[in-house]
């Protein structure tokens, strides 16, 4: 089976930088993504990594480490439209399905 | 460019009632399709998958069922629904959607929100 485990709350102020991390338990590993979700919302894709190390774009990077089974969202110049919840979600490679992590509400405050 | 619908938006229906849901996807073919259930406040759990018409994969036991007649259309249904088919159900698609991560992005539809009382 597929486990993921993200905090469940963080709290940051505008203008700072937010680090959300991701363990991951998998029987099958193809890459690992990142989704926004506003409160009422659906969720919105973010990031995809599949090799180990850093992706940027624009004021989000996401980060793998295959061997560790970890990965994180870093939000830099955070605003208060950041404010959503974060989803990590496993590639596990049939069908091209998702299994999600319980999510990370960020709040962000003045 | 590509879209995806739901409806409805909101639903509230009785416990032993039937229901359906739809979902249709525009400017792609021969999407993978997935539902997906979220409770409030909690992650999305997979339901059903399809990777082409009449093909339904289920990936949690339950008294939901799943249908796709055509190559863009998805549909949720149950016979009789309980108590615990409250939720928030999401529709969506990945594909050759022509940007740079094609299957490995979901995109999802508005979702609806189903209360049964």
């Amino acid at each position: 089976g597929q486990s993921l485990e993200q905090p469940s709350e963080v709290t940051a102020v505008e203008g700072a930088i937010v680090q959300i991390n991701c363990t991951y338990q998998t029987s099958g590993f193809y890459g690992l993504s990142w989704y926004q979700q506003h409160d009422g919302g659906a969720p919105t894709f973010l990031s995809y990594n599949a090799l180990d190390g850093l992706e940027e774009t624009g004021r989000f990077s996401s980060f793998l480490s295959r061997s560790d089974s970890y990965g994180y969202l870093l939000l830099q110049e955070l605003q208060m439209k950041d404010s959503a919840s974060y989803f990590c979600a496993v590639h596990t490679g049939t069908a091209s399905k998702l299994t999600f992590g319980t999510g990370t509400r960020l709040q962000v405050t003045l | 460019s590509q879209t995806i619908h739901q409806w409805p938006a909101t639903l509230v229906q009785p416990v032993g009632s039937p229901l359906s849901l739809e979902c249709t996807v525009e400017g792609t073919s021969n999407p993978n399709l997935y539902w997906y259930r979220q409770a409030a406040g909690r992650g999305l759990q997979l339901l059903f998958y399809s990777v082409g018409i009449g093909q339904i994969s289920s990936e949690v036991p339950q008294n939901l069922s799943a249908s796709r007649p055509q190559d863009r259309q998805f549909i949720l249904s149950s016979k009789k629904l309980l108590l615990s088919d409250s939720g928030f159900y999401l529709c969506a698609w990945t594909g050759l959607a022509g940007g740079p991560f094609s299957y490995n992005e979901q995109f999802f539809g508005p979702g609806t929100r189903l209360t049964v009382l």
